[in-house]
């Protein structure tokens, strides 16, 4: 069972799209997050929601919409996708503590 | 903007060799943590380590907190192609938020 799946794994569209990332957790982490990793591997946090709840947005663009119909999903809509756009998103959960991060697989995000 | 800068930034060793990656900056830390990534993975956490001075070892890695918990080290003996990967150590900034560093890529050649 993935602890964190996200999907799709794989995202190719032509700007001015719109797009959305879909990600779920089973580990019944409260929290849940996104990330995005540039292609200099440099991650950097997106949004956070605490229980359904967004605490973090980091001065993020707002054609990106994060939703999250309840604790164990988070969904990233992206409208109106630019080239600067491609990367690597990822999706994570946590518990609260020092307890890190659990990282899903990824979405390669590459618009053309 | 707090910033972990890590050294080096890429490295490419022989199989057997030892080495190290450092993770500085110039904020202390409540924890830090180290992950590492493999091609077409998310990170994986390796180690969450605490309080000042603490080491911490995971079969042929060794994790140093430095004493005034703004740095830190991670060592691995013998290396096998297995280690190749993304290196990312992060520190925990507030309750809900941790900032990565900038990362080593490690290649380990057979």
């Amino acid at each position: 069972d993935t602890a964190v799946s996200q999907t799709p794994k794989y995202l190719v569209t032509q700007m001015g799209n719109d797009k959305s990332i879909k990600c779920e957790q089973n580990l019944g982490h409260d929290t849940m997050y996104w990330y995005k990793q540039d292609s200099k591997k440099f991650l950097k946090i997106m949004f956070s929601y605490n229980n359904k709840e967004l605490i973090i947005n980091e001065t993020v663009p707002n054609r990106f919409s994060p939703k999250s119909p309840d604790k164990a999903h988070l969904n990233l809509h992206i409208n109106s996708l630019e080239l600067g756009d491609s990367a690597v998103y990822f999706c994570a959960s946590s518990q609260e503590g020092p307890y890190g991060y659990t990282f899903g697989s990824g979405t390669r995000l590459t618009v053309v | 903007t707090q910033l972990l800068e890590q050294s080096p930034q890429f490295l490419s060793i022989q199989e057997g060799e030892n080495l190290t990656v450092y993770c500085n900056s110039s904020s202390v830390f409540s924890s830090l943590q180290w992950y590492r990534q493999e091609p077409g993975e998310g990170p994986v956490l390796l180690v969450t380590v605490v309080t000042g001075g603490e080491v911490k070892k995971l079969k042929r890695l060794t994790f140093q907190f430095g004493d005034a918990r703004k740095d830190s080290s991670l060592h691995i003996t013998a290396a096998q192609p297995g280690d190749t990967g993304l290196y990312l150590c992060a520190f925990r900034s507030g309750t809900y938020k941790y900032i990565f560093g900038t990362g080593t890529r490690l290649k380990v050649l057979a």
